[in-house]
């Protein structure tokens, strides 16, 4: 039973396009997470949810603009992408904010 | 400020060998502090966290808030304990986000 999902798994664009990675949770948790992992392996928070509402928003470019439909699912849509957004993105959930965390399998953005 | 250090990129020892990575927070409240463990290939998963005080796959972390450290150990390191490790801070507040290190390659050889 797969907990958290990502959809894709790779994702490889050119500068100036509009992208969206999504993500689902099956745990019936009510806190998602977007992490970015850039190429030196650092991980940094970028976005929570809390039953659709949000509530952790780092400095993050406004070209990057999360959406949630429902607790279940968080997905990233990010507008006109550039070369230092490729990176690798983690979706994570938990029960609560700042309860245990469970990561999907990542999305690797690649931009040309 | 709220920071979590682990000065080493990359720790390479022999199989067997003792394994310790280091870990180092700057918190004004009392921490709560995590391992999370990456695999080659797979998603990042919590190790243990120390609230729990518990042993997972023979690693222990002890919290020293007077060095404010929260070091990862390992007596005797396995080829299979290769992978990524990141320690986190929960921060307070509202959002009670993960603070993450910037993660320490662990490199098991034969």
């Amino acid at each position: 039973d797969t907990a958290v999902s990502q959809t894709p798994k790779y994702l490889v664009t050119q500068m100036g396009n509009d992208k969206s990675i999504k993500c689902e949770q099956n745990l019936g948790h009510d806190t998602m997470y977007w992490y970015k992992q850039d190429s030196k392996k650092f991980l940094k928070i970028m976005f929570s949810y809390n039953n659709k509402e949000l509530i952790i928003n780092e400095t993050v470019p406004n070209r990057f603009s999360p959406k949630s439909p429902d607790k279940a699912h968080l997905n990233l849509h990010i507008n006109s992408l550039e070369l230092g957004d490729s990176a690798v993105y983690f979706c994570a959930s938990s029960q609560e904010a700042g309860s245990k965390q469970y990561f999907g399998p990542g999305t690797r953005l690649t931009v040309t | 400020a709220q920071r979590v250090t682990q000065p080493e990129k990359l720790l390479s020892v022999f199989k067997g060998a003792p394994v310790e990575l280091k870990c180092n927070y700057s918190y004004s409240g009392s921490p709560e502090l995590f391992w999370y463990v990456q695999y080659s290939r797979q998603r990042l998963q919590l190790l243990l966290r120390h609230i729990s005080r518990e042993s997972i796959k023979g690693f222990t972390a002890d919290l020293n808030k007077g060095e404010t450290s929260f070091h990862l150990k390992k007596p005797f390191a396995q080829e299979e304990d290769s992978a990524m490790y990141y320690c986190a801070l929960k921060a307070g507040g509202a959002t009670n986000k993960l603070i993450f290190g910037t993660g320490t390659l662990l490199a098991v050889q034969p």
